[in-house]
């Protein structure tokens, strides 16, 4: 049963246009959403995170944004750059579980 | 520089070898994860602690052990019971447990010959 959903494998966006990653999840206990960059043979970064009090959070070119109804978030990166150029993972966490449940991943191709 | 450090990154093992991979912090986090990366299935769970001496399983844990003596180590080990071994690992750690980010090392990719 995959709780944390990334129906999109992979997308690719011209340099200087607006990305936007997709994430859906089923579990309405989930309060606290994050979204990572992971390059091959390396550990995923963390990019920015929202809580699920909040329905927007921004962080330079990246801005997450959370339909608690829908149980969705998506994952805007405007403007997009070749460096952006990445595998993205959103994943979720609910207060007092400890755990964190990831997405399979979306991979971003940012084409010059 | 804090940092988590997995070891070694690159790991080989015949079939039926038990194999002991390293996670050590100098964050001073309280929880510790590990999970591993498969193509097309994104970070599974395989164990994770909120404290030193205790330990939960994930969504994955047949087949791994972990042990959690030190708040800075939480060693991973590949027992011969796991039926598809190879994969990326990766290791990671956050403050409190509860809400926040999570710190990941570099992974270490082991490979059954």
């Amino acid at each position: 049963d995959q709780q944390v959903k990334q129906n999109s494998p992979s997308l690719s966006v011209q340099e200087g246009r607006i990305s936007i990653l997709n994430c859906d999840y089923t579990n309405s206990m989930f309060d606290y959403f994050l979204w990572y960059k992971k390059y091959p043979a390396e550990g995923p970064t963390f990019l920015i995170s929202i809580s699920s009090i909040k329905d927007k959070n921004e962080d330079g070119r990246f801005t997450v944004f959370l339909n608690k109804s829908a149980k969705h978030l998506s994952l805007h990166i405007v403007p997009s750059q070749p460096g952006d150029s990445a595998v993205y993972f959103c994943a979720a966490s609910h207060s007092g579980t400890y755990k964190y449940i990831f997405g399979t991943g979306t991979r971003l191709k940012v084409l010059a | 520089d804090g940092g988590i450090t997995q070891s070694p990154k690159y790991l080989f093992r015949k079939e039926g070898q038990n194999v002991t991979l390293s996670c050590e912090q100098n964050l001073n986090h309280d929880a510790m994860y590990w999970y591993r990366q498969d193509p097309g299935q994104g970070l599974r769970l395989i164990y994770y602690s909120q404290i030193v001496n205790d330990f939960q399983k994930g969504d994955i844990a047949e087949g791994y052990s972990v042990s959690r003596e030190k708040k800075e180590s939480f060693p991973l080990t590949v027992t011969s019971a796991q039926k598809n071994p190879t994969a990326f690992y990766l290791c990671a750690s956050n403050l409190s447990g509860e809400n926040g980010e999570l710190f990941f090392g570099e992974g270490s990719r082991l490979t059954v010959l």
